[in-house]
């Protein structure tokens, strides 16, 4: 079974530049969430949805930072302008069922962004 | 609000040797998971082990196994017989059923030879 696939690996760019990251996940699984990961810290919600439904965006910075999650499968996270502070690995991640016992979050590679 | 602390930043063991990493929690709901995730230096974040709170028995995969005192709000994460690849971060976190999971800031673990 193919895991959750994330690109780019890697994104450097100038403060004020936008940037856009994807993220498929694995086949089959309703729910999606991208998390923001800071040095040296654990990694925060963004945004979840399901299917392609917004259930949870209370930390998403909406001013800059948008999401989402075509016809329930692929989904794209994008930054504009991007910030110094944005510097992070943003990690998708999708389960099968919101809420029931098999609800386990299985995660992508992540894309580390730097901005300068 | 839900929290996960996870108290020791670092901490090494020698290979084949036990090592025990600690997270305590704190949430009011009363369903809820308990996960301990590996984070290695390739970013890749893969799941551990996992422990239903309705559950008594302790988890256990191979050579990870848990301690799970649901009155403490202690998950404690031990590792035996520890391998050269089990160097990682490791994070402790919670969630109820179909939420966001909350991360503790992680453990670093380095196993030497």
């Amino acid at each position: 079974e193919a895991g959750v696939a994330q690109s780019p690996r890697y994104k450097i760019i100038e403060k004020r530049q936008s940037v856009a990251f994807w993220c498929n996940p694995i086949s089959g699984h309703a729910t999606l969430y991208w998390y923001q990961q800071i040095l040296g810290q654990g990694p925060k919600l963004l945004i979840q949805f399901q299917n392609n439904g917004v259930v949870d965006d209370s930390q998403l910075p909406k001013d800059r930072f948008s999401a989402e999650r075509l016809k329930g499968v692929d989904s794209t996270l994008k930054i504009q302008p991007a910030k110094l502070e944005d510097s992070a690995v943003y990690l998708c991640a999708s389960s099968l069922l919101a809420g029931g016992p098999s609800d386990t979050q299985y995660f992508g590679p992540g894309t580390r962004l730097t901005v300068l | 609000a839900q929290t996960v602390t996870q108290s020791q930043p670092e901490m090494s063991v020698q290979e084949a040797e036990t090592v025990t990493l600690s997270c305590t929690y704190d949430t009011s709901e009363n369903n809820y998971y308990l996960f301990w995730y590996k984070q290695p230096p390739s970013r890749q974040m893969i799941l551990v082990i996992r422990q239903e709170a309705y559950k008594q028995q302790n988890a256990t995969e191979n050579r990870f196994s848990v301690n799970f005192q649901k009155a403490a709000k202690s998950f404690s994460l031990k590792i035996s017989d520890s391998q050269l690849g089990d160097t990682a971060m490791y994070f402790c976190a919670l969630n109820q059923a179909g939420t966001a999971l909350i991360f503790g800031k992680g453990t670093t673990l380095s196993v030497s030879s």
